[in-house]
């Protein structure tokens, strides 16, 4: 049973170009969180979704960025026209449970602007 | 809104010392608390999932404790090595979509 799987490991965006990053849960779980990891910050929760909809999006800012999770295929958080301070690790977890279960997280996504 | 704040930021060790983690919320309403290790570059790995109704949960030699009411949560490594170099964060699940709160971590260095 494979981990959640993340990719790109890295990535490199010029300022103004769009950022997908791409989440595949692990085998059973149906339930998606991504968090972002600011250089010299803790991780922060962005949105938790389910298949096909987002459940929780609290923690997203409020432009540029979106995310989904289609029935067939991973999930996405894209990052359109990329600022600087964009730049961090941006971090996956499944859990085949909303609540009482143990999230497992990916080996995140490196976003680097420049 | 739910807080959590790990003491101390830093930690340095000889090998083979045991050592407590320690980790603090400020509402006790919470349905989990988690502690994962992460390597520099890397993810975070599980280490122990504990239940609101539950105590303590033990892996290896790692034991972790949980006091709901005085929100509180330690971690104990036992006869630490130089493996267990990373960063410790603890993580509260207080909400019922499951998102976790994170504290800022403690960076262990264990010297050999």
């Amino acid at each position: 049973n494979a981990g959640v799987m993340q990719n790109p490991r890295h990535l490199v965006r010029r300022r103004g170009q769009e950022a997908r990053l791409r989440c595949s849960p692990m085998k059973g779980h149906s339930h998606v969180y991504w968090y972002r990891q600011l250089p010299e910050e803790g991780l922060k929760f962005m949105v938790y979704l389910q298949k096909e909809n987002i459940i929780d999006e609290s923690g997203m800012p409020k432009e540029r960025f979106s995310a989904e999770f289609p029935k067939e295929g991973p999930s996405i958080l894209r990052i359109q026209q990329v600022v600087r301070g964009d730049s961090a690790a941006y971090f996956c977890a499944s859990s085949p449970g909303r609540v009482n279960t143990e999230a497992f997280f990916g080996q995140g996504t490196r976003l680097t602007v420049v | 809104k739910q807080e959590v704040t790990q003491i101390p930021a830093a930690l340095s060790v000889p090998e083979g010392e045991n050592l407590v983690l320690n980790c603090s919320f400020t509402d006790s309403a919470i349905y989990n608390l988690q502690w994962f290790r992460q390597d520099p570059g890397k993810g975070l790995t599980s280490l122990l999932l504990i239940q609101s109704s539950q105590r303590e949960q033990t892996s290896g030699r790692l034991n972790a404790s949980l006091d709901k009411s005085s929100g509180r949560s330690t971690l104990y490594i036992a006869a630490s090595q130089p493996g267990d170099s990373a960063t410790y964060l603890c993580a509260v699940g207080s909400s019922n979509t499951g998102k976790l709160i994170f504290g800022q971590g403690t960076t262990l260095q264990v010297k050999p």
